[in-house]
């Protein structure tokens, strides 16, 4: 299917443990973003990516680790995952800086 | 210390009237701002778009206006429909991308 995707779409982890949220698009787009979305804050940038192997932080990195092997693919792992971290995350990607990005459906992430 | 703000949490507005949805930032660095529609359990969809170089940008019964010297923005939408209903966020483009925090849009059939 053409377009972003994510998975899992709901995930429920315990504190402490490592998961990992998947982003995969088939445009071939430059930028991949990775935001947070929380009530009173909006959308939060944690990172981004402008190629493969090109990553660089957002406003709220802390946490979180990502890498960019593939143009098409931009995990985001929480290492050690925290209360604070529950939140509906969304990944997005663009062509370029100044155009708009296109969003996928969101994970919602529980940390119990 | 939020770069842009939508100070209006939530705005109701009867079917066919017009809707203003409000942003401000601090920025004037800032060169390029869009606004996003959210529907509840999907990602923000891209709406509309404006550069700093302009002051007006219009598409179809939605139209975007930038007042750079008082550091604001707007979305009009006329006339509103029930579809519109959603959460809206604007978006400005400095060294990467800032969004406010939303304001939930109802329009009353």
């Amino acid at each position: 299917d053409a377009g972003i995707t994510q998975s899992p779409r709901y995930k429920i982890t315990e504190t402490g443990r490592q998961v990992t949220l998947m982003c995969h698009q088939t445009w071939s787009h430059s930028y991949m973003f990775w935001y947070r979305q929380d009530l009173g804050h909006g959308l939060r940038l944690i990172y981004y990516s402008a190629a493969a192997d090109i990553t660089d932080k957002g406003e709220v990195p802390d946490g979180y680790v990502v890498s960019r092997s593939k143009t098409e693919n931009f995990p985001l792992t929480l290492e050690s995952a925290t209360r604070s971290q529950t939140s509906v995350y969304f990944c997005a990607s663009s062509g370029n800086r100044e155009t708009e990005a296109f969003f996928g459906q969101g994970t919602r992430l529980t940390v119990v | 210390d939020q770069q842009v703000k939508q100070n209006s949490p939530s705005l109701s507005v009867q079917e066919g009237r017009i809707s203003i949805l409000n942003c401000d930032y601090t920025n004037s660095m800032f060169d390029y701002f869009l606004w996003y529609k959210k529907y509840p359990a999907e990602g923000p969809t891209f709406l509309i778009s404006i550069s700093s170089i302009k002051d007006k940008n219009e598409d179809g019964r939605f139209t975007v206006f930038l007042n750079k010297s008082a550091k604001h923005l707007s979305l009009h939408i006329v006339p509103s429909q029930p579809g519109d209903s959603a959460v809206y966020f604007c978006a400005a483009l400095g060294n990467k991308f800032y969004f406010g925090s939303g304001t939930k849009l109802n329009v009353k059939p």
